[in-house]
């Protein structure tokens, strides 16, 4: 079955400290993508990333970077330099498997406060 | 951009009301999905849809129905609200292109509480 563990619950920074959060995930399928959501205090989930299986190159946008990697089942994201803007929940999420299989796994997501 | 809209951020309603939360998507996509966001247990499938008229039980769909009758358009509908479904509900939806390979989008949700 589809898992995905996003083991911190709530990480606090301050202000302009990078951070990690981890995501680890479990699939039988060979090939699969994996996504990246925020979900700001306002409520809706966006969507910030998607990756699939073959790429295993570090993917960097502005202060974010995704590490993937598939001998560890991981799906790390780094935030550099964070601002308060940045606080957030934060969700991993994994297609099931299956033919057809339209819906996605999420993990309990990771509460991201940065502190001025 | 995709834009999902949710026709109340906030409702507040009665035990055993029937209770209808709407959604609809601008982007023409073929899948849909309902979602109900509680605290320590994360984000719950309730329903989804992969066409008109057609619809999936998700992880959690007893006390639900869903209606969808136009493409943009997926309803959600409590029968007999209770308090227990007092939460976040979120909808979403996706394109049917590659299974599970594209992203979910998500509307801004809807804070129901139910007296």
């Amino acid at each position: 079955a589809q898992k995905v563990t996003q083991a911190q619950t709530e990480i606090s920074v301050v202000e302009k400290e990078d951070v990690t959060l981890d995501c680890v995930y479990e699939t039988r399928d060979t090939t699969y993508y994996l996504f990246w959501y925020k979900q700001p205090p306002s409520g809706e989930l966006v969507f910030l990333i998607r990756r699939n299986s073959f790429d295993e190159q570090n993917e960097i946008s502005g202060r974010y970077s995704w590490n993937f990697q598939k001998s560890t089942s991981s799906f790390n994201f780094t935030i550099t330099a964070s601002q308060v803007v940045d606080s957030a929940v934060y969700f991993c999420a994994l297609p099931y498997s299956g033919a057809g299989s339209y819906q996605l796994t999420f993990g309990k997501g990771t509460k991201l406060s940065v502190i001025p | 951009d995709v834009k999902v809209t949710q026709s109340s951020r906030y409702l507040v309603k009665r035990t055993g009301e029937k209770v209808f939360l709407e959604c609809v998507q601008d982007m023409d996509h073929e899948n849909m999905f309902w979602y109900r966001q509680d605290p320590g247990l994360g984000l719950r499938l309730i329903y989804f849809s992969y066409d008109v008229k057609m619809k999936e039980k998700g992880d959690i769909p007893e006390g639900y129905s869903v209606s969808r009758e136009k493409k943009e358009r997926f309803s959600l509908i409590l029968e007999s609200a209770s308090t227990n479904q007092t939460s976040m509900y979120l909808c979403a939806s996706s394109l049917s292109t590659g299974r599970g390979n594209q992203p979910q989008h998500f509307g801004d949700g809807t804070r129901l509480s139910i007296l």
